[in-house]
This record gives structure tokens, sequence and C-alpha cells, in this order.
């Protein structure tokens, strides 16, 4: 079946734009994930979803990063007033549920947007 | 403070030889790995995990060991072959997490030379 999917998978933008990133997950996973990956260096977390309901986002370096998932599938993180700093790889990954009692849900990674502020 | 870290940057290896990978983590909290292998220009790709109940886990050419005592975990990849170059990351996550947000390592890059 289709794996996590990401669009655009590279964007350029000028400082001060806002830009929004989307993700559609494996269909029927209910848990999302957004991390933010700086060149050369180990993706980290940024925000969480179960269904439609965010349940972290402690991850988020300010207010100008948002997300959404208002139908429980697909998200859409927004970055407003890109900065050169927010210059990163995105990546979507979702899981089939949260966690169970004893066990452990694998986290599916789409293929990341590339972001650029210049 | 980094939790999970991973100390080599880069390994090189001669095809068929064994690779190892390590990482270390902090966090005692921690009681669930994975590692996950990255080609550039696409998404991480999970390849095996192991629980913080156990101390191996096998998949094929690849092993995961655990040390919980020194807080250590290492994957093997024997025999290693050309298209296991990538970058590889091992990530962590606790309970009780909400989702198990994942921490990840720096990542080490793998060659594997014919």
């Amino acid at each position: 079946g289709a794996g996590v999917s990401q669009s655009p998978r590279y964007k350029v933008a000028k400082r001060g734009q806002d830009v929004a990133l989307r993700c559609d997950p494996i269909s029927g996973h209910v848990s999302l994930f957004w991390y933010q990956q700086a060149l050369g260096q180990g993706p980290e977390f940024l925000t969480y979803f179960q269904n439609e309901a965010q349940l972290d986002k402690s991850g988020l370096p300010s207010d100008r990063f948002f997300a959404e998932r208002p139908e429980g599938s697909v998200s859409t993180l927004k970055i407003q007033r890109t900065q050169q700093e927010d210059s990163a790889v995105y990546l979507c990954a979702s899981s089939f549920s949260r966690t169970l009692r004893g066990r452990q849900e694998t986290q599916y990674f789409g293929p990341g947007t590339r972001l650029l502020v210049l | 403070d980094q939790q999970v870290k991973q100390n080599s940057p880069s390994l090189s290896v001669q095809e068929g030889r064994i690779s190892i990978l390590n990482c270390d983590y902090t966090n005692s909290m921690f009681d669930y790995f994975l590692w996950y292998k990255k080609y550039p220009a696409e998404g991480p790709t999970f390849l095996i995990s192991i629980s913080s109940i156990k101390d191996k886990n096998e998949d094929g050419r690849f092993t995961v060991f655990l040390n919980k005592s020194a807080k250590h975990l290492s994957l093997h990849i024997v025999p290693s072959q050309p298209g296991d170059s990538a970058v590889y990351f091992c990530a962590a996550s606790a309970r009780p997490n909400a989702g198990n947000m994942l921490t990840f390592g720096g990542g080490t890059r793998l060659m594997v030379k014919p």
C-alpha cells in the first residue's frame, strides 16, 4: 500500500513569507508526528496528533509554527514569517495507533519537505 | 543536552565484513529503541527495534544489542553489502509519553566498499 507522502518535496521561501507543508499519512494510521531535521543532524520532534487532537506540541520552536489535522487524516504544518533558521527538512511520520500497554508502534516516515529560506 | 548520541559520524567497511554502529543514551526512562536507515532525499526507513526487556533482537543480517547498565546499544550488520551504504540513526522513546515521540541520535554514515 501507499506510504506516507509529503508535499511539496522542495520549497524555497523568501524571509518573512508564510509556508504550508502537507502530510498524507498511511491510511488508517491514528498517530501522526512532525519532525525537523537540520543539516547533518538527526530529526527532532515538533508535534504529535492522535486523530485530530494535537496532544503534544512541545517541540514547536516558536509561535510562528502551527500544525493542524482537522479531520484526523491529512496534516498541515504552517510556518509564518519564515526565518533563515527555519531552513531544514521537515519530516512527517505516522503509526497505527498510540502505544498500547506493553507494545510500541513503529513510526513510518515520509520523504520530507526540504525548506530553504533565503 | 543530547539524550541520544552516535559518536561516530562515519564508518567505512569492506563488503562481506561486519559493520558495527554504536549508540549511547542518557535518559534512563527510555524503554524502546529503534534503528532507521536513510538514503539521500528519502525519509528514514525503519530497520529494527528492541524493547528494554530484551538484550538482543535479530532480523536477517541485522542484530541489535542493548546493554541497559551501560546505556548503550549497537547495530551489527553481517555480512555488509554495498547497498547498506546509508546514514543510520538510532532513536529512543520513553513511557509514559503521549504517542511515543522519538529522540534521535545525530546519525552515522556507513560506507560499504565493494
